[in-house]
């Protein structure tokens, strides 16, 4: 159980085009759901916190005009990168709290990641 | 503000060596902290997940600990395999998930 799975695993697209990646939790109810970006060779750094029918809250630096964040049912939440341009290229990795497994251990089950290459 | 630190941040042993990786957290209010692998370019792979109220979790040939107070975690692997080449990274769950920057672990045949 808690599977939480990601799509696509993989994308390229141009510079200026904007892309949607999807985070879905498989077999379990996520009223939350996060959003995390890894640079090579780097840990994962938490970029947003997305609440199912709330607006996301998005950490210092991150510009919420540039990475829109729906959490529209307890399954899905989308993240798009807008306009994408090269220095977005990283490893976007999501994951989602069970509403009532993880509740009161806060535990997070983990997306397989997105590789995001801008060209 | 959490902050996370492992030691050391790169590791090479011959195969069949027991190893310790060292997680190391500045705030003691967590629910919980957890291991994870990372292979190169991939995802997220749970090892071991250690609630606040615990000392230590066993997996196979993995044991994690927990010292609260002191604010510090090892990851203990045994008989070290060229499969556990890998990143593996802690992450203490308290305010926020926050993660160290991970111990590069390279096991040599």
């Amino acid at each position: 159980g808690a599977v939480v799975s990601q799509h696509p695993s993989r994308v390229i697209c141009k510079s200026g085009t904007s892309v949607k990646i999807e985070c879905r939790s498989l077999d379990f109810q996520a009223t939350t759901m996060f959003w995390y970006r890894q640079f090579p060779k780097k840990s994962l750094m938490l970029m947003a916190t997305s609440n199912e029918g709330s607006k996301a809250t998005y950490e210092q630096g991150v510009e919420k005009d540039k990475f829109l964040i729906n959490h529209a049912s307890l399954t899905l939440s989308t993240l798009t990168v807008t306009s994408a341009h090269p220095e977005d290229s990283s490893f976007y990795i999501c994951s989602a709290r069970d509403a009532y497994r993880g509740f009161r251990s806060n535990e997070q089950f983990f997306g397989p990641g997105t590789r995001l290459t801008v060209l | 503000k959490q902050e996370v630190t492992q030691i050391p941040a790169a590791l090479s042993v011959p195969e069949g060596e027991n190893l310790v990786l060292n997680c190391s957290f500045t705030d003691s209010a967590i629910y919980n902290l957890q291991w994870f692998r990372q292979d190169p370019g991939k995802g997220l792979t749970s090892l071991l997940l250690i609630q606040s109220s615990q000392r230590e979790q066993t997996s196979g040939r993995l044991n994690a600990s927990l010292d609260k107070s002191s604010g510090r975690s090892t990851l203990y692997i045994a008989a070290s395999q060229p499969g556990d080449s890998a990143t593996y990274l802690c992450a203490v769950n308290g305010q926020n998930f926050v993660f160290g920057p991970g111990t590069r672990l390279s096991v040599l045949p």
